[in-house]
């Protein structure tokens, strides 16, 4: 399986801020065929379903605010948030789906000050 | 529009099957893959397994000797069978449409007898 390693655990920024979480795979993500990357990050605020915001490392979902940016290839990956708001408060899972089984990282909570 | 709903039994005793169903609209089970997530209360995400448009399945390895996926296609409904719960199954149970930009409500599922 391949395994995802997240970090940090959690995070605390105050609005305004940017903020940076990191995403490693145990082996590369990256589809020869396609020539993409095959990583998704989501937004899971309390209470509620996960949000699809990144998928394809890189590519912002339809409606997501473009303060959020996928980066990353191979097996290091990045979120960004430029300019934090508190409407960002939630926990950040990313997930591979290059290989079945599909596997996430334990995820991050972001808090703002 | 694409919705996805969960349901089933809210408690299930120890060493039982759980049943869950997820009905869909909006889309078809055979251009579409669905997957189950679950969530144990508090803690991060855990991929469970998915029916691909063809209708062959992947399992969660930890999970595979467990579980069962299968769909009907003319109720445009998906179902999961695990058997032999324990207290760590104890989850919020989604089902979500392949790649991930929608999800069910989730359906809260607590092992204990």
């Amino acid at each position: 399986d391949i395994v995802m390693t997240q970090s940090p655990s959690s995070l605390a920024v105050s609005a305004g801020e940017t903020v940076t979480i990191n995403c490693k795979s145990s082996q590369s993500l990256f589809g020869s065929v396609r020539q993409k990357n095959y990583l998704a990050w989501y937004q899971q605020k309390p209470g509620q379903s996960p949000k699809l915001l990144i998928y394809l490392a890189s590519t912002r979902e339809s409606g997501v605010p473009d303060r959020f940016i996928g980066s990353g290839s191979g097996t290091d990956f990045t979120l960004t948030i430029s300019s934090v708001q508190a409407e960002d408060l939630a926990n950040y899972y990313c997930q591979q789906y290059y290989d079945t089984p599909l596997t996430f990282g334990s995820g991050t909570k972001l808090e703002i000050k | 529009q694409v919705q996805l709903k969960e349901s089933g039994p809210g408690l299930v005793q120890p060493s039982q099957t759980l049943s869950l169903t997820c009905t869909v609209s909006g889309f078809s089970l055979t251009s579409n893959s669905v997957h189950w997530v679950r969530q144990p209360p508090g803690k991060g995400l855990e991929w469970v397994g998915a029916i691909w448009s063809g209708g062959s399945t992947d399992y969660n390895s930890a999970l595979k000797s467990r579980l069962s996926i299968s769909r009907d296609t003319s109720k445009s409904q998906v179902f999961l069978k695990m058997n032999s719960l324990q207290t760590e199954d104890t989850a919020i149970y989604f089902c979500t449409r392949s790649p991930g930009s929608y999800w069910g409500q989730g359906t809260l599922v607590t092992v204990s007898s």
